[in-house]
């Protein structure tokens, strides 16, 4: 059983592109984080929310705690950008997503 | 530059060898994490600490072992490694429990 599913699990885009990658949990959290993992294997958190939005360059974070659901935007995907992204929750401990795998194409 | 530095990066291990797994970080952090990853099953968490000389079960904590003797280190132990334990292991720390984490680049281990 997994308490955090993410979708798709792997994505493929033209470089410019919008894109959203989706975070569904079901277990009580307190907060959401979303982190970035490069082909090289380091991870960086990009963001933790616990409620509404986060912005950070053409990166955009969404929560709705009632339908226990987050999403990731990024806006003009650039190749730079191709990475797994993992979505992960923190309620009586830390539960993670499988991760998402993208790749932006030029 | 700050933040949470793992060495070695990449080992080999042969069945029942032993090592040990350096976690430094130098943020002053409290709590500090060590995970293992493996494909399609996500991060899990092996052993915590919640400080200097304390330390926890995680999610998959059989088979290795943690020391936390100073505060900027932790320590991940295997006494007889298998197969079975063959992952990318990462260690991350934070500032308050559960939250604001810094990862470290990641150990790639094989037990053959």
């Amino acid at each position: 059983k997994n308490e955090v599913e993410q979708s798709p699990q792997n994505l493929t885009a033209q470089e410019g592109e919008f894109i959203t990658i989706n975070c569904s949990y079901s277990v009580g959290i307190s907060a959401l984080h979303w982190l970035q993992q490069h082909p090289g294997g380091g991870i960086v958190s990009l963001f933790m929310l616990s409620s509404g939005k986060k912005k950070h360059g053409r990166l955009i974070a969404t929560i709705n705690i009632q339908e226990k659901h987050s999403s990731l935007h990024i806006t003009a995907s650039h190749p730079r950008d191709s990475a797994v992204y993992i979505c992960a929750v923190t309620g009586n401990q830390f539960y993670f997503g499988t991760g998402t795998s993208l790749t932006v194409i030029p | 530059n700050a933040g949470v530095t793992q060495t070695p990066k990449f080992r080999v291990l042969k069945t029942g060898q032993s090592m040990t797994l350096l976690c430094a970080q130098d943020m002053n952090h409290e709590y500090m994490y060590w995970y293992r990853q493996d494909p399609g099953m996500g991060l899990r968490l092996i052993h915590y600490s919640v400080g200097e000389g304390t330390t926890a079960k995680g999610e998959v904590p059989d088979g290795y072992n943690v020391s936390r003797l100073k505060k900027q280190n932790f320590l991940l132990g295997l006494e007889s490694a298998a197969p079975s334990q063959t992952s990318v292991y990462f260690c991350a720390s934070s500032g308050q429990l559960l939250y604001g984490y810094t990862f470290g680049s990641g150990t790639r281990l094989t037990v053959v």
